[in-house]
């Protein structure tokens, strides 16, 4: 059964830092491209970044970039965001999501929430 | 940057035919994916590729896509169908989500 579980989230004063985490099982991760998603309070989805399976192809949406940085450890079966600069409008839920480039989203994490707050 | 529009809410009498659009420009010829999320839970896939169902989707769930709109279908519309729904395509190695569209079945 394919699972991703999500971890690392909690409160963070604006301008600090949080490093997220996405465990898989259930499947090779090596084979497949990873997605960050995340969803503010009360709003839609937000593509995040995407890294492709052996970390050669990375993007990120404008609204993080420079200040995200995904990555992924195959070999612990482990996918990661790194956030710095941390706002206010940084707070949501973050899923993890499995998805090769141009494939849907086939499965996701049950989110780990991200608070940005003085 | 790509845009997807999509109505805010939807609503279908219990049993009727709900239709969710989602309109972009030239959307007929990207793929579009169509994700289910209920209160508290992780979205779920249930349209990919404009108009396949996964594994374990009911049958009264499919999607078309041309011209400028995709359409998410949902036949025989019951309570438990009561969700937000989002699609969603890649456009130049990025990722877009339309705004989301609440259904609410009456």
């Amino acid at each position: 059964e394919v699972q991703l579980v999500e971890s690392g989230g909690g409160l963070v004063k604006p301008g600090g830092s949080l490093r997220l985490s996405c465990a898989a099982s259930g499947f090779t991760l090596s084979s497949f491209a990873m997605n960050w998603v995340r969803q503010a309070p009360g709003k839609g989805l937000e593509w995040v970044s995407s890294i492709s399976s052996s970390s050669s192809y990375i993007y990120y949406a404008d609204s993080v970039k420079g200040r995200f940085t995904i990555s992924r450890d195959n070999a612990k079966n482990s996918l990661y965001l790194q956030m710095n600069s941390l706002r206010a409008e940084d707070t949501a839920v973050y899923y993890c999501a499995r998805g090769n480039y141009y494939d849907p989203f086939d499965y996701w994490g049950q989110g780990t929430l991200v608070t940005v707050s003085s | 940057s790509y845009e997807l529009t999509q109505p805010l809410s939807v609503s279908v009498a219990l049993g009727q035919t709900a239709r969710i659009t989602c309109g972009g420009n030239n959307i007929g010829s990207k793929n579009v994916h169509w994700y289910q999320q209920k209160p508290g839970q992780a979205p779920v896939l249930v349209i990919y590729s404009d108009s396949n169902r996964p594994s374990g989707i009911p049958e009264r769930f499919s999607g078309s896509n041309s011209g400028n709109t995709a359409t998410l279908t949902i036949s025989r519309a019951q309570a438990g169908d009561e969700a937000d729904y989002y699609c969603q395509v890649w456009d130049s190695s990025l990722v877009v989500f339309g705004g989301g569209t609440k259904l609410t079945v009456l």
